[in-house]
């Protein structure tokens, strides 16, 4: 069935470094959704990209989503402990009728 | 103050007991999701509805079961048929009840022990 992986699973770094997920569907996708989880929270909704090729920033953080819509990327520059957590991309299903989540990647920071 | 509510936040309970999880939302929005969340497997689509009266099974549907009697509420039941109950259980509403894809608002979660 149709999936959505995201690679790494986990990632620690160095307060300041520079952090990068990514995300790959198996099926081309009409919009990628991005979410974060704080450590004992739920999932709250980052930010959606639809169009091929787009490019959007939040302050630090910068989604991309890829030509061919099949995979997007988040990545923050110069880390703070503040952005702990585990961040999920979610794609929709063939029939539009699902969001699927990714299994997320869970950054840890270090100061 | 609108939102999603969860209660209650810690649930424990004893083996072969049902269990019902409340969610309420104040957001008006059709479509509601309930959703498991096991350590290093994301999260994974219980049961989904797009209007009121009306529900359908998403990928791990058995063992539970939820009515969908009040757009606001869509309460979820972890019957005694579900295997390994014990998990962070999380509910979700979004805006159109047809499009599913649309952005997904989460309550806090009720984390279930089952003992």
């Amino acid at each position: 069935g149709q999936q959505v992986m995201q690679i790494p699973q986990y990632q620690h770094v160095q307060e300041g470094e520079d952090f990068t997920t990514y995300c790959n569907s198996s099926t081309t996708l009409s919009n990628i959704q991005w979410y974060k989880q704080r450590p004992g929270g739920h999932p709250v909704f980052l930010i959606q990209l639809v169009k091929s090729g787009e490019v959007k920033k939040q302050k630090r953080l910068t989604f991309q989503f890829g030509e061919a819509k099949k995979n997007s990327s988040l990545h923050i520059t110069a880390t703070q402990t503040t952005d702990v957590g585990t961040y999920f991309c979610a794609g929709n299903n063939q029939a539009g009728t699902a969001l699927i989540f990714g299994k997320g990647t869970t950054l840890s920071v270090s100061s | 103050d609108g939102g999603i509510t969860q209660s209650p936040k810690y649930l424990f309970r004893k083996e072969g007991q049902n269990v019902t999880l409340s969610c309420e939302q104040n957001l008006n929005h059709d479509a509601m999701y309930w959703y498991r969340q096991d350590p290093g497997q994301g999260l994974r689509l219980i049961y989904y509805s797009q209007i009121v009266n009306d529900f359908q099974k998403g990928d791990i549907a058995e063992g539970y079961s939820v009515s969908r009697e009040k757009k606001e509420s869509f309460p979820l039941t972890v019957t005694s048929a579900q295997k390994n109950p014990t998990a962070f259980y999380l509910c979700a509403s979004s805006r159109a009840g047809i499009l599913l894809t649309d952005t997904q608002y989460f309550g806090p979660g009720t984390r279930l022990t089952v003992l």
